[in-house]
């Protein structure tokens, strides 16, 4: 069965270094999304993408965050200078249409 | 008012037990009503989607939508110990586009007990 797969599963970082988180999404898939969920709380959407451009985007994916989509199979997203409080896990989600959403394992960004 | 809540739990029920899990959100444009699976530190897992109000049944698990009352429900039915995950409920408005944002609740933990 078809899945999204991100890597790494996990990555530490200094605070103020920049990181790169990676997904490839469902083959055949057009619209894709980065969430992420901070321990202990509730999964929080960061931004959608479709035809080569953002869709949406959250108040949470200030200009420290962007998003790529550099060939025909990888999405990327990236923070450019962590915070603490960037910690948590990020979803990779991507979706055929008809808002069914199909998400990946997570990569656990911690940030020192 | 949040946008959509649900009783975090812990919910403990012995193994075949139904259970009854439910959410109620305040925005009346949304559309499209899912259920995820989490499993500890892993990714969600759609369980169900259905469109509008009314029931939908796959297995031994039943979604019910209710728009008019805000509230919407996932029923399982002969609980295993495998059930044992945190459930997220999740709503989209449903666009003319695919590419609507999710919407999830906090999430119930389950635990089913042999």
């Amino acid at each position: 069965e078809p899945e999204v797969t991100q890597t790494p599963s996990h990555q530490v970082t200094q605070m103020g270094q920049e990181v790169i988180l990676r997904c490839v999404p469902i083959s055949n898939h057009l619209y894709f999304y980065w969430y992420r969920q901070i321990l202990g709380q509730k999964v929080e959407f960061l931004v959608s993408f479709y035809n080569n451009e953002i869709s949406e985007k959250s108040e949470i994916f200030d200009d420290q965050f962007s998003v790529e989509r550099p060939d025909g199979s990888n999405f990327t997203l990236k923070i450019r200078s962590t915070k603490l409080e960037d910690s948590a896990m990020y979803f990779c989600a991507s979706s055929g249409g008809y808002n069914e959403q199909f998400f990946g394992p997570g990569t656990r960004l911690t940030v020192l | 008012q949040k946008e959509v809540e649900q009783d975090p739990g812990p919910l403990s029920v012995p193994e075949g037990a139904i259970v009854s899990l439910n959410c109620t959100y305040s925005n009346s444009a949304f559309q499209y009503f899912m259920w995820y699976r989490q499993y500890s530190r892993k990714g969600p897992e759609l369980l169900m989607y259905t469109y509008s109000s009314g029931n939908k049944e796959d297995g031994r698990f039943t979604a019910q939508v209710d728009k008019s009352s805000k509230y919407i429900s996932l029923f399982i039915r002969d609980s295993q110990p495998s059930d044992s995950a945190t459930y997220l409920c999740a709503m989209s408005l449903l666009m003319k586009t695919s590419y609507d944002k999710v919407i999830f609740g906090p999430g119930t933990s389950l635990s089913v007990i042999p």
